[in-house]
């Protein structure tokens, strides 16, 4: 019954390797998320998309790149890893114009160490 | 530029007593606020939230308090309990403007309740 799931949970590569994180929804939500949450805790919103609109932060490296192959998935795709990409990432998906506004159902993380 | 301030960084509390954690938002764009709580190893998941129409909202022990001319609003936990412990994250969600829709969260407070 897991609502929003992610995996892998652990994954651990090498500088300048290229990886995918993947994301999957069972809410039925029009909308999904990813989040890295660094070091000290601090949760920064990377991406959000829904079936009209994509939305990057400006701050997101363009070596980062959503994929949604359909409206339950949300994958994450990341070129050329650095150093500074180690954190955990977390997807999350929400629905437009339900009662509780925006509330947004979390992933339980995948933690990417970059060696 | 930090947009939601949180504290602070970190609580301890003893068992039964109250634990306070403040926020301050700059942006009169902001048009929700709810607070996330996350335990180790977990994704963030929704505790409470309210809107700025409404000066508090309470369920079970937590409490949000808002102050819309002061551009503050705080969480409060009544009867503090080690099941508690965790890290507490506010947010505030823009009505307008770039990024419509997303969350912009504080940088967390780790709450630790004593026994």
């Amino acid at each position: 019954d897991t609502a929003v799931s992610q995996t892998p949970k652990y994954l651990v590569t090498q500088m300048g390797n290229d990886k995918s994180i993947k994301c999957e929804q069972n809410l039925g939500h029009d909308t999904m998320y990813w989040y890295k949450q660094d070091s000290k805790k601090f949760l920064k919103i990377m991406f959000s998309y829904n079936n009209k609109e994509l939305i990057i932060n400006e701050t997101v490296p363009n070596r980062f790149s959503p994929k949604s192959p359909d409206k339950a998935h949300l994958n994450l795709h990341i070129n050329s890893l650095e150093l500074g990409d180690s954190a955990v990432y977390f997807c999350a998906s929400s629905q437009t114009g339900t009662g509780n506004p925006n509330e947004q159902f979390f992933g339980p993380g995948t933690r990417l160490t970059v060696l | 530029q930090q947009q939601v301030k949180q504290s602070p960084q970190s609580l301890i509390v003893q068992k039964g007593g109250i634990s306070i954690i403040n926020c301050a938002y700059e942006n009169t764009a902001f048009d929700y606020f709810p607070w996330y709580q996350q335990f180790p190893g977990k994704g963030p998941a929704l505790l409470i939230a309210i809107r700025p129409d409404v000066s508090e909202k309470k369920e079970g022990r937590f409490t949000i308090s808002f102050n819309k001319s002061a551009k503050q609003f705080s969480l409060h936990i009544m009867d503090s309990q080690p099941g508690d412990s965790a890290t507490y994250f506010c947010a505030a969600r823009k009505r307008y403007g770039g990024s419509q829709g997303n969350l912009i969260f504080g940088k967390g407070t780790k709450l630790s309740v004593k026994p």
